[in-house]
């Protein structure tokens, strides 16, 4: 069966820090990876979603990177953290049209 | 206006009655439909998918399908406080990509 890891689960940085998330799939090939986030009380807002390596569509412009350097795993960057970053952040995963998700990063930026 | 609306709740039932939730979507070439259950400070988790007109029934669980309304609603029967939690509709405006409305949170009063 398939399996997505992300971490950490939580993590509290510095404005102005560098930011890293990755995720990995297991049990799946070729899936399409999907990067979400969630402000306090809000909806889902999409990212950043790749269908395979080195491709990454970007859906909102803002100080985020995303980069898929293998198959089954995708990364989440910042050069500099803003406060504004500050949320809960879903890697997800889908190989049709239903997408399932990592138990989710929350970010605190400081 | 947003592609996926729902209303914000809260939404309050006792124990035991029906819950109704509803969702508009503005993509009348959206093919698929997803309900999502989030508990609070938890990833989304995937509880019913609809493709086609009509209901599907999974346990206590019924989606209801319109794409002539561009309408998608989710029944929960027999609620529990278990089922307290913020119900996200999702719907997919192209091959790729999940849009989510904001969500409704749902109470079940013991």
């Amino acid at each position: 069966s398939q399996t997505i890891h992300q971490w950490p689960a939580t993590l509290v940085q510095p404005v102005g820090s560098p930011l890293s998330l990755e995720c990995t799939v297991e049990g799946t090939s070729n899936p399409n990876l999907y990067w979400y986030r969630q402000a306090a009380g809000r909806g889902l807002q999409l990212l950043f979603y790749s269908v395979g390596i080195g491709q990454i569509s970007s859906e909102v412009p803002q100080n985020l990177s995303a980069s898929r350097p293998q198959d089954r795993q995708f990364i989440l960057s910042s050069k500099k953290l803003l406060l504004s970053d500050s949320g809960f952040y879903l890697c997800a995963w889908s190989e049709r049209t239903e997408a399932f998700f990592g138990q989710g990063t929350r970010l605190t930026v400081v | 206006q947003k592609e996926v609306e729902q209303n914000s709740g809260p939404l309050s039932v006792p124990e035991g009655a029906i819950a109704s939730l509803n969702c508009t979507y503005s993509d009348r070439g959206s093919q698929s439909f997803f309900w999502y259950r989030q508990y609070s400070g938890k990833s989304p988790e995937l509880i019913m998918s609809i493709y086609s007109n009509g209901d599907k029934e999974d346990g206590r669980f019924t989606a209801q399908l319109n794409k002539a309304s561009q309408y998608v609603s989710l029944l929960i029967r027999d609620s529990q406080p278990s089922d307290s939690a913020t119900y996200l509709c999702a719907v997919n405006p192209d091959d790729y990509k999940l849009s989510f409305g904001a969500g409704t949170t749902v109470t079940v009063r013991a």
